[in-house]
Formats: structure tokens, C-alpha cells, sequence
């Protein structure tokens, strides 16, 4: 089954404790991209990536990293959460090349930090 | 830059009933992609609906359907005949298109839709 899988679904932690979401898609995806999704904000950007290796910073990039090393993997990682981090992630893929390709969601990552 | 605005953080409709859910969207570029994406509280993202800027065609899936209005840079939702599975937040979307690649995804910050039994 075609799919975006994320985990894990819930995650709570504490400020500081570095923690990673990951994110696998198994339809050779090029583009893979990050968002959290915050009451009243919509969705908002964190990083995207066009390929391996290639990665840039979306709208809210601020206390996050990413890596792509492989083309299906594309982990979140917060090396020092803080409580303004809680929120809920949703991590997308997408073909680029395929014209009017649309966004495949993985289920979301609910994240407190205490 | 572009932006993406729905007017109405929230919206009501008796079940049977047709709604219509707004959406602007400013942008400089000529060839892009709209999209509706509905999220039901289990939050899992769906594809509602998408429409190609270039076509001049509404596009229509099942008793969904929207109204492109280019020029207006507008793109508001209908649902007919509501069901209580509608009930959700919906998302509206904008993708820029450029070269045969896609931008990247830029969202209102939703509607949330009650549907009334």
C-alpha cells in the first residue's frame, strides 16, 4: 500500500531532551517536506526537499533540523525542544516531476514538551 | 509572496443541506494548483478536491465541486447534500507550478465545518 508512515503518533517529552519523528514514504517520492499544524495557524512549513541530499528551509524552521540521506527516509529531528514545539506534525511527500502531483500526508505526530 | 486566506474560521449546515466554503489566494504567478484537503478529527489529511489554474473548467468530485474565479484569485468549496461524515476542518491550498515542477504547498488556516443532524 502506498503510504507516508509516521512515528510515533503521540510523543511527550521534556525541554532539552533531544528527540527525533520519523518519516518513510514508499512511492519514490522526490519531494518530501515537513509541517506543524498549530490552532488557528493552519499548516505551516518547517523544511522541505526536492531530492537527496537536498534540503531548504520552509516558513518555520527555527529549532529544527532534517537530514536526507536516503530518498524514502526524511527525519525531524529537535536537538532542544521547548515547550513552544508542542504541536502537531505532519510530515508530506510528493513526485515533482508529475504534473499536478498532490501532497501525500503521513497520520501526524502529536508532540507535548513539559 | 503567496498567501492563502479563508475568511471563516468556522461554518455550520443542516445534514442534506449545501454549503459553500471560501477562499482567496494571492499570487503574481500565471500557472499553479488549488486544492481542498478536508481533515476529519481522526486528522489524517484527505484530498478533497484540485483544480489546475490553467483549466477554466470547475472542477467537481462527487457532491463536491468548486468555483475557480481566476481573475478574483478565488476558490471556494461547495458541498452538496452534507452528510455528517463532512463534518471536519478544510483546508484550502495553493501550489505554484513552475517548469513541469511544483512549489511548495501553502495553506489557509481552515474552516471548521459542523454539520447539524
Amino acid at each position: 500500500e502506498a503510504q507516508v508512515t509516521q512515528n510515533p503518533r503521540y510523543l511527550i517529552t521534556v525541554t532539552g531532551k533531544k528527540l527525533t519523528v520519523t518519516c518513510s514514504q514508499n512511492m519514490n517520492h522526490e519531494y518530501m517536506s515537513w509541517y506543524r499544524q498549530d490552532p488557528g495557524l493552519g499548516l505551516r512549513q518547517i523544511y522541505y526537499s526536492m531530492n537527496v541530499e537536498v534540503t531548504d528551509k520552509g516558513d518555520v524552521p527555527e529549532g529544527y533540523k532534517v537530514s536526507r540521506k536516503e530518498k524514502r527516509n526524511f527525519p525531524l529531528i529537535l536537538e532542544s525542544p521547548s515547550p513552544n514545539q508542542t504541536s502537531l506534525y505532519f510530515c508530506a511527500s510528493s513526485l515533482i516531476g508529475s504534473y499536478n502531483s498532490p501532497l501525500h500526508f503521513g497520520n501526524g505526530t502529536r508532540l507535548t514538551v513539559t | 509572496a503567496q498567501t492563502v486566506t479563508q475568511s471563516q474560521p468556522e461554518m455550520s449546515v443542516q445534514e442534506a443541506e449545501t454549503v459553500t466554503l471560501s477562499c482567496t489566494y494571492d499570487t503574481s504567478e500565471s500557472d499553479y494548483y488549488l486544492f481542498w484537503y478536508k481533515q476529519p478529527p481522526s486528522r489524517q489529511m484527505i484530498l478533497v478536491i484540485r483544480q489546475e489554474a490553467y483549466k477554466q473548467q470547475n472542477a467537481t468530485e462527487n457532491r463536491f465541486s468548486v468555483n475557480f474565479q481566476k481573475a478574483a484569485k478565488s476558490f471556494s468549496l461547495k458541498i452538496s447534500d452534507s452528510q455528517l461524515g463532512d463534518a471536519a476542518m478544510y483546508f484550502c491550498a495553493y501550489r505554484w507550478n513552475y517548469g513541469g515542477s511544483q512549489g511548495n504547498l501553502i495553506f489557509g488556516k481552515g474552516t471548521k465545518l459542523s454539520v447539524k443532524p
